[in-house]
């Protein structure tokens, strides 16, 4: 079974640009959970979708967002990117169905560089 | 709101020895998940070991164990017989569960170096 993807790998952009990063998960996982990455503040969540819908979401800014597709796979956005953005994204499948499926597989993440 | 805690953020052993990486948690929950993950060079973040809360025996994987210690919220990592491979960035993890609840707080990590 394939593992998640996520494209592109590395992301160049300019402050004031948006970018949009996408997940694709293990099949048959419905759950699609983001995480940001950076030396300073370590694993942060952002958010995470189940079935189209955001069930969770971590204390990041409203320039942050996301949306899950009915094939569940997902895409974060984010707006007037900031050079503090510089960070690997990562997308994380689960099956969700409560207990043992729970547990979270990792994509090989977005770098993605603002200058 | 659960915090996770990694006293050693560096550590080096000799390939073959053991190592232990340590972990404490902070929750009120009594439902819950522990992992470790592993992050090498590649930065691919890769699932070791996994223990529910429930559970009084402590997880193994191979060459891989826990110590998980529920009264003391301690989750420590066992390496038996490291292998070059094992070099790493080490991530303790806790997740509530219940609630559709899928959000992972990790620690800040554990760098371990396996020398030949």
């Amino acid at each position: 079974k394939a593992g998640v993807t996520q494209t592109p790998r590395y992301l160049i952009k300019t402050r004031g640009q948006q970018v949009t990063l996408s997940c694709s998960p293990i099949s048959g996982h419905r759950s699609v959970s983001w995480y940001q990455q950076t030396p300073g503040q370590g694993l942060q969540f952002l958010f995470e979708y189940f079935s189209e819908t955001q069930r969770n979401k971590g204390n990041f800014p409203g320039r942050f967002s996301g949306r899950q597709f009915s094939n569940s796979r997902s895409e974060m956005n984010v707006s007037t990117l900031e050079l503090g953005d510089s960070a690997l994204y990562l997308c994380a499948s689960s099956l969700s169905g409560g207990a043992i499926t729970d547990t979270q597989y990792f994509g090989p993440g977005t770098r993605l560089t603002v200058l | 709101a659960q915090t996770v805690t990694q006293s050693q953020p560096e550590m080096s052993v000799q390939e073959a020895e053991t190592v232990t990486l340590s972990c404490t948690y902070d929750t009120s929950e009594s439902n819950y998940y522990l992992f470790w993950y592993k992050q090498p060079p590649s930065r691919q973040m890769i699932l070791v070991i996994r223990q529910e809360a429930y559970k009084q025996q402590n997880a193994t994987e191979n060459r891989f164990s826990v110590n998980f210690q529920k009264a003391a919220k301690s989750f420590s990592l066992k390496i038996s017989d490291s292998q070059l491979g094992d070099t790493a960035m080490y991530f303790c993890a806790f997740m509530k569960l219940g609630g559709g609840a899928q959000k992972l707080v990790f620690g800040q990590g554990t760098r371990l170096t396996i020398n030949p």
